[in-house]
């Protein structure tokens, strides 16, 4: 079945303590991205990625890491999460790039204390 | 960098009325334009997109209108019922290497019966 994992699904979590939260899909998707969602904010993007070794800053970078090592994975890294980073995660794929249909993943939701 | 205004924030209809939500882009180089629908609790998903080159485009009882010159593009449900409650998303991005997908802030369509 073609889809996007992400894990994990849940996540609470202390101020400081770094946490990665992993994303991987099963259809040889060259662009990968990664979203927050914020009530009255909608979607925002995080990071995305073009390709193996190729990515690049979205909307709202700070405080978090990308790494695509593998054409399958885009885990995003929180290396000292703070409680405005409290939100909920998305990451997406598609084929080509961001002009044809993102296909998202379940969702992380992330609770920093 | 593109900016996407989106409005109204809230829609409530009544079963079998028709919905409009607008949205405006920055960007003049934008030429891809999708709207994805979330249910509660769900991943956004795409229900339908257009790119520049083409004026409406429709699927069923959804239509999507784009006027490149005021940069602005509309979305229409006609026949609206109760299972289209959700939250709907445009966004614009351009179609070139390395490019961003830029979301509205969403509007979120209740439909009463």
């Amino acid at each position: 079945e073609a889809q996007v994992t992400q894990n994990p699904r849940y996540l609470i979590t202390v101020t400081g303590k770094k946490l990665t939260v992993t994303c991987s899909q099963n259809m040889n998707h060259e662009y990968m991205s990664w979203y927050r969602q914020d009530p009255g904010l909608g979607l925002r993007q995080i990071y995305y990625s073009m390709n193996v070794e190729v990515t690049d800053k979205g909307d709202v970078p700070e405080g978090y890491k990308v790494s695509r090592k593998e054409k399958r994975n885009f885990p995003l890294i929180l290396e000292s999460p703070s409680p405005n980073q409290t939100s909920l995660y998305f990451c997406a794929s598609s084929y080509g790039g961001a002009t044809n249909e993102q296909f998202f993943g379940p969702g992380t939701r992330l609770t920093v204390l | 960098g593109e900016n996407v205004e989106q409005h109204p924030s809230t829609l409530s209809v009544q079963e079998g009325d028709s919905a409009v939500i607008k949205c405006t882009y920055s960007d003049s180089a934008s030429n891809y334009f999708p709207w994805y629908k979330q249910e509660l609790g769900k991943r956004p998903q795409l229900i339908i997109d257009i790119r520049s080159n083409v004026g409406e485009k429709k699927d069923q009882r959804i239509a999507v209108t784009l006027n490149k010159t005021a940069k602005h593009f509309s979305l229409h449900i006609t026949e609206t019922q109760p299972e289209d409650s959700a939250v709907y998303f445009c966004a614009a991005s351009i179609h070139q290497a390395g490019t961003a997908l830029i979301f509205g802030k969403g509007t979120t369509l209740s439909v009463s019966s």
